[in-house]
Protein backbone atom coordinates (compact mmCIF):
# COMPACT_ATOMS: atom_id res chain seq x y z
CA UNK A 1 0.00 0.00 0.00
CA UNK A 2 1.20 3.70 -0.13
CA UNK A 3 1.99 5.70 2.22
CA UNK A 4 3.99 9.07 2.18
CA UNK A 5 5.75 9.91 6.04
CA UNK A 6 6.89 13.54 7.19
CA UNK A 7 8.16 12.80 10.59
CA UNK A 8 8.59 16.37 11.58
CA UNK A 9 5.52 17.96 12.70
CA UNK A 10 6.70 21.16 13.50
CA UNK A 11 10.15 23.02 12.75
CA UNK A 12 10.71 26.60 13.89
CA UNK A 13 14.21 27.96 12.58
CA UNK A 14 15.32 31.72 12.45
CA UNK A 15 14.97 33.73 9.30
CA UNK A 16 17.75 33.04 6.54
CA UNK A 17 18.21 29.74 8.48
CA UNK A 18 18.59 26.59 6.05
CA UNK A 19 16.19 24.04 6.64
CA UNK A 20 15.45 20.56 5.56
CA UNK A 21 11.96 19.25 5.15
CA UNK A 22 11.76 15.10 5.42
CA UNK A 23 9.81 12.67 3.20
CA UNK A 24 10.00 8.96 3.19
CA UNK A 25 7.12 7.48 0.53
CA UNK A 26 5.75 3.50 0.11
CA UNK A 27 4.78 2.39 -3.25
CA UNK A 28 4.76 -0.89 -5.34
CA UNK A 29 4.74 0.55 -8.16
CA UNK A 30 7.85 1.20 -10.06
CA UNK A 31 6.23 4.22 -11.51
CA UNK A 32 4.93 7.19 -9.46
CA UNK A 33 4.90 10.59 -9.35
CA UNK A 34 6.51 12.49 -5.86
CA UNK A 35 5.14 16.31 -5.20
CA UNK A 36 5.47 18.63 -2.20
CA UNK A 37 2.38 21.81 -1.96
CA UNK A 38 2.60 24.52 -0.14
CA UNK A 39 0.00 25.08 2.54
CA UNK A 40 -0.05 29.01 3.73
CA UNK A 41 -2.17 30.27 6.55
CA UNK A 42 -4.67 31.58 3.69
CA UNK A 43 -5.40 27.91 3.38
CA UNK A 44 -5.02 26.75 -0.21
CA UNK A 45 -2.27 24.47 -1.68
CA UNK A 46 0.31 25.93 -4.01
CA UNK A 47 1.85 23.33 -6.27
CA UNK A 48 5.94 23.29 -5.52
CA UNK A 49 7.35 20.94 -7.31
CA UNK A 50 6.28 17.27 -8.90
CA UNK A 51 9.10 14.39 -9.78
CA UNK A 52 8.53 11.33 -11.35
CA UNK A 53 10.36 7.89 -10.39
CA UNK A 54 12.84 7.67 -13.51
CA UNK A 55 14.04 11.65 -12.54
CA UNK A 56 16.48 11.43 -9.42
CA UNK A 57 18.50 14.15 -10.77
CA UNK A 58 18.00 16.79 -8.24
CA UNK A 59 16.23 20.32 -8.59
CA UNK A 60 16.76 23.46 -7.06
CA UNK A 61 14.35 26.36 -7.68
CA UNK A 62 15.83 30.04 -6.54
CA UNK A 63 16.02 28.98 -2.37
CA UNK A 64 14.23 25.79 -2.95
CA UNK A 65 16.24 22.72 -3.34
CA UNK A 66 14.97 18.76 -3.61
CA UNK A 67 16.70 15.77 -2.77
CA UNK A 68 15.01 12.42 -4.60
CA UNK A 69 16.86 9.32 -3.37
CA UNK A 70 15.16 5.96 -4.84
CA UNK A 71 17.32 4.08 -2.24
CA UNK A 72 15.92 5.28 0.56
CA UNK A 73 12.60 6.07 -1.05
CA UNK A 74 13.24 9.50 0.63
CA UNK A 75 12.22 13.22 -1.07
CA UNK A 76 13.60 15.97 0.79
CA UNK A 77 13.27 19.57 0.30
CA UNK A 78 15.29 22.23 1.45
CA UNK A 79 14.96 26.09 1.71
CA UNK A 80 17.71 28.21 1.97
CA UNK A 81 18.08 31.30 3.49
CA UNK A 82 14.22 31.13 5.09
CA UNK A 83 12.40 34.12 4.97
CA UNK A 84 9.13 34.80 7.38
CA UNK A 85 6.63 34.22 4.00
CA UNK A 86 7.96 30.72 3.62
CA UNK A 87 6.25 29.80 7.47
CA UNK A 88 3.65 27.24 6.14
CA UNK A 89 2.62 23.68 6.14
CA UNK A 90 4.45 21.89 3.99
CA UNK A 91 2.68 18.68 2.37
CA UNK A 92 4.50 16.07 0.64
CA UNK A 93 2.42 13.48 -1.77
CA UNK A 94 2.52 10.64 -4.04
CA UNK A 95 0.56 9.52 -6.85
CA UNK A 96 1.14 6.08 -8.33
CA UNK A 97 0.44 5.43 -12.36
CA UNK A 98 -1.37 2.35 -12.32
CA UNK A 99 -4.80 0.93 -12.15
CA UNK A 100 -7.48 3.18 -11.35
CA UNK A 101 -5.12 5.44 -9.48
CA UNK A 102 -4.95 7.64 -11.98
CA UNK A 103 -3.43 11.06 -10.61
CA UNK A 104 -5.02 10.61 -6.73
CA UNK A 105 -2.73 12.27 -4.53
CA UNK A 106 -1.65 10.63 -0.81
CA UNK A 107 -0.24 13.15 1.20
CA UNK A 108 1.67 13.26 4.50
CA UNK A 109 0.55 14.70 7.50
CA UNK A 110 2.57 18.17 6.61
CA UNK A 111 5.18 19.96 8.21
CA UNK A 112 4.66 23.26 10.13
CA UNK A 113 7.09 25.44 9.64
CA UNK A 114 7.86 28.87 11.10
CA UNK A 115 10.00 30.96 10.60
CA UNK A 116 10.80 33.94 12.84
CA UNK A 117 12.37 37.24 12.00
CA UNK B 1 -3.28 31.82 -15.74
CA UNK B 2 -6.01 28.93 -16.24
CA UNK B 3 -7.63 28.23 -12.63
CA UNK B 4 -9.83 26.09 -10.78
CA UNK B 5 -12.43 27.85 -9.25
CA UNK B 6 -14.95 26.91 -6.28
CA UNK B 7 -18.27 27.72 -4.62
CA UNK B 8 -19.08 28.98 -2.06
CA UNK B 9 -15.45 29.83 -0.20
CA UNK B 10 -17.74 29.31 3.13
CA UNK B 11 -20.84 27.37 3.81
CA UNK B 12 -22.33 26.73 6.99
CA UNK B 13 -24.72 24.19 7.21
CA UNK B 14 -27.17 21.73 10.36
CA UNK B 15 -26.71 18.65 10.75
CA UNK B 16 -28.59 16.59 8.96
CA UNK B 17 -29.14 19.08 5.69
CA UNK B 18 -27.90 18.34 2.44
CA UNK B 19 -25.05 20.48 0.78
CA UNK B 20 -23.65 20.90 -2.58
CA UNK B 21 -20.01 22.26 -3.08
CA UNK B 22 -19.01 23.49 -6.54
CA UNK B 23 -16.10 23.52 -8.74
CA UNK B 24 -15.54 24.45 -12.10
CA UNK B 25 -12.13 22.89 -13.47
CA UNK B 26 -9.73 23.76 -16.16
CA UNK B 27 -11.85 23.58 -19.32
CA UNK B 28 -9.86 21.43 -20.93
CA UNK B 29 -9.02 19.25 -18.32
CA UNK B 30 -10.69 15.38 -17.96
CA UNK B 31 -10.01 14.18 -14.61
CA UNK B 32 -11.64 15.81 -11.63
CA UNK B 33 -11.23 15.20 -7.99
CA UNK B 34 -12.29 15.89 -3.95
CA UNK B 35 -9.88 16.08 -1.74
CA UNK B 36 -11.02 16.70 2.58
CA UNK B 37 -8.86 18.38 5.14
CA UNK B 38 -10.29 18.40 8.39
CA UNK B 39 -8.52 21.04 10.55
CA UNK B 40 -5.30 20.79 11.37
CA UNK B 41 -4.57 17.57 9.30
CA UNK B 42 -3.94 15.85 6.65
CA UNK B 43 -5.46 16.25 3.41
CA UNK B 44 -7.50 12.98 1.95
CA UNK B 45 -8.75 11.78 -0.94
CA UNK B 46 -11.88 11.59 -1.70
CA UNK B 47 -13.10 10.66 -5.30
CA UNK B 48 -11.94 11.01 -8.71
CA UNK B 49 -14.22 11.30 -11.64
CA UNK B 50 -13.28 10.64 -15.47
CA UNK B 51 -15.61 10.14 -18.39
CA UNK B 52 -18.52 10.84 -16.67
CA UNK B 53 -18.27 8.54 -14.04
CA UNK B 54 -16.76 7.43 -10.96
CA UNK B 55 -12.84 6.31 -11.22
CA UNK B 56 -11.83 5.71 -7.58
CA UNK B 57 -13.27 6.58 -4.08
CA UNK B 58 -11.77 6.27 -0.48
CA UNK B 59 -13.32 4.74 2.44
CA UNK B 60 -14.24 8.16 3.29
CA UNK B 61 -16.99 8.44 -0.09
CA UNK B 62 -19.88 6.78 1.72
CA UNK B 63 -23.29 6.71 0.44
CA UNK B 64 -23.63 9.76 1.90
CA UNK B 65 -21.56 11.54 -0.70
CA UNK B 66 -22.16 11.87 -4.23
CA UNK B 67 -20.19 13.65 -7.13
CA UNK B 68 -21.78 14.78 -10.84
CA UNK B 69 -21.03 16.78 -14.19
CA UNK B 70 -24.15 17.93 -14.77
CA UNK B 71 -23.20 20.45 -17.73
CA UNK B 72 -19.95 19.95 -18.60
CA UNK B 73 -18.62 22.79 -16.98
CA UNK B 74 -19.73 22.54 -13.10
CA UNK B 75 -18.26 19.23 -10.67
CA UNK B 76 -19.91 18.82 -7.91
CA UNK B 77 -19.90 17.25 -4.19
CA UNK B 78 -23.21 16.69 -3.01
CA UNK B 79 -23.61 15.39 1.20
CA UNK B 80 -26.88 14.20 1.25
CA UNK B 81 -27.35 14.71 5.38
CA UNK B 82 -24.49 16.62 7.09
CA UNK B 83 -22.94 15.03 10.02
CA UNK B 84 -20.56 17.64 12.72
CA UNK B 85 -17.76 15.18 11.41
CA UNK B 86 -18.29 16.64 7.73
CA UNK B 87 -16.84 19.62 8.93
CA UNK B 88 -13.77 20.15 7.04
CA UNK B 89 -11.74 22.38 3.68
CA UNK B 90 -12.53 20.66 0.77
CA UNK B 91 -10.53 20.87 -2.04
CA UNK B 92 -11.48 20.44 -5.64
CA UNK B 93 -8.64 19.40 -8.19
CA UNK B 94 -8.26 18.68 -11.81
CA UNK B 95 -5.68 16.92 -13.86
CA UNK B 96 -4.40 17.53 -17.68
CA UNK B 97 -5.33 16.04 -20.61
CA UNK B 98 -4.16 12.77 -20.92
CA UNK B 99 -2.91 12.57 -17.43
CA UNK B 100 0.20 14.42 -19.10
CA UNK B 101 1.37 16.05 -16.85
CA UNK B 102 0.43 14.40 -13.20
CA UNK B 103 0.14 17.55 -11.98
CA UNK B 104 -2.92 18.70 -10.12
CA UNK B 105 -4.26 22.32 -9.78
CA UNK B 106 -6.37 22.64 -6.88
CA UNK B 107 -9.09 24.95 -5.93
CA UNK B 108 -8.71 27.50 -3.63
CA UNK B 109 -11.41 25.35 -1.49
CA UNK B 110 -14.84 25.66 0.20
CA UNK B 111 -15.21 25.73 4.24
CA UNK B 112 -17.94 23.16 5.27
CA UNK B 113 -19.16 24.13 8.68
CA UNK B 114 -21.68 21.99 9.93
CA UNK B 115 -23.35 22.82 13.45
Amino acid sequence: AQKVTQAQTEISVVEKEDVTLDCVYETRDTTYYLFWYKQPPSGELVFLIRRNSFDEQNEISGRYSWNFQKSTSSFNFTITASQVVDSAVYFCALSEASGGSQGNLIFGKGTKLSVKP
Amino acid sequence: EPEVTQTPSHQVTQMGQEVILRCVPISNHLYFYWYRQILGQKVEFLVSFYNNEISEKSEIFDDQFSVERPDGSNFTLKIRSTKLEDSAMYFCASLGEQGASYEQYFGPGTRLTVT
